[in-house]
């Protein structure tokens, strides 16, 4: 699977840009997915969520994009600030008829004044 | 209120005590769950209970044990752990198996 990582991939940018995470799920079953925020010190925060019906969803400065054929989730962050710094954890769900969430290795986002 | 709650935040213990974490939420979600996250790594699922009734066990070894009282706690039972199992132990809840599991601040748990 994807959650097991000696190292933590680091995306930096500057505030104002637009930023791209990228997961590689593993279950090409999963039909469910989402993405976690997670600051330091504190439990994953909700983000956005996608079933595989879907190729596209947006919420408020986020968007999500899903490709089954590749099994590949992307989070789009619009104009980055200093507070979306965190790692963010893609997740999918290989459970059926109950959830059980697999999540990604994750991505720590560096946003700098 | 989408908020689940988790006590204590930090906990040390000895690899001889029993202590247990605790877990609440009054969003009216059925469906509970412990993960365990080690320092830089994704949570990992531990338990699932779907209507107070243990649905899911991922191999976890028996030091851990979790209890649903009702259908707003949730408690996860420790005894003789060992310095391996500090982690923290994070408490989520959902509305159904395909709706956002909404997670709670965690226990930082410490074995000595």
């Amino acid at each position: 699977g994807e959650n097991v990582g000696l190292h933590l991939p680091t995306l930096s940018v500057q505030e104002g840009d637009n930023s791209i995470i990228n997961c590689a799920y593993s279950n090409s079953a999963s039909d469910y997915f989402i993405w976690y925020k997670q600051e330091s010190g504190k439990g994953p925060q909700f983000i956005i969520d996608i079933r595989s019906n879907m190729d596209k969803r947006q919420g408020q400065r986020v968007t999500v994009l899903l490709n089954k054929t590749v099994k590949h989730l992307s989070l789009q962050i619009a104009a980055t600030q200093p507070g979306d710094s965190a790692v963010y954890f893609c997740a999918e769900n290989t459970g059926t008829g109950f959830q059980k969430l697999v999540f990604g290795t994750g991505t720590r986002l560096l946003v700098s004044p | 209120d989408t908020e689940v709650t988790q006590t204590p935040k930090h906990l040390v213990m000895g690899m001889t005590n029993k202590k247990s974490l605790k877990c609440e939420q009054h969003m009216g979600h059925r469906a509970m769950y412990w993960y365990k996250q080690k320092a830089k790594k994704p949570p990992e699922l531990m338990f699932v209970y779907s209507y107070e009734k243990l649905s899911i066990n991922e191999s976890v070894p028996s030091r851990f044990s979790p209890e649903c009282p009702n259908s707003s706690l949730l408690n996860l039972h420790l005894h003789a752990l060992q310095p391996e199992d500090s982690a923290l132990y994070l408490c989520a809840s959902s509305r159904q198996a395909n709706t956002e599991a909404f997670f709670g601040q965690g226990t930082r748990l410490t074995v000595v």
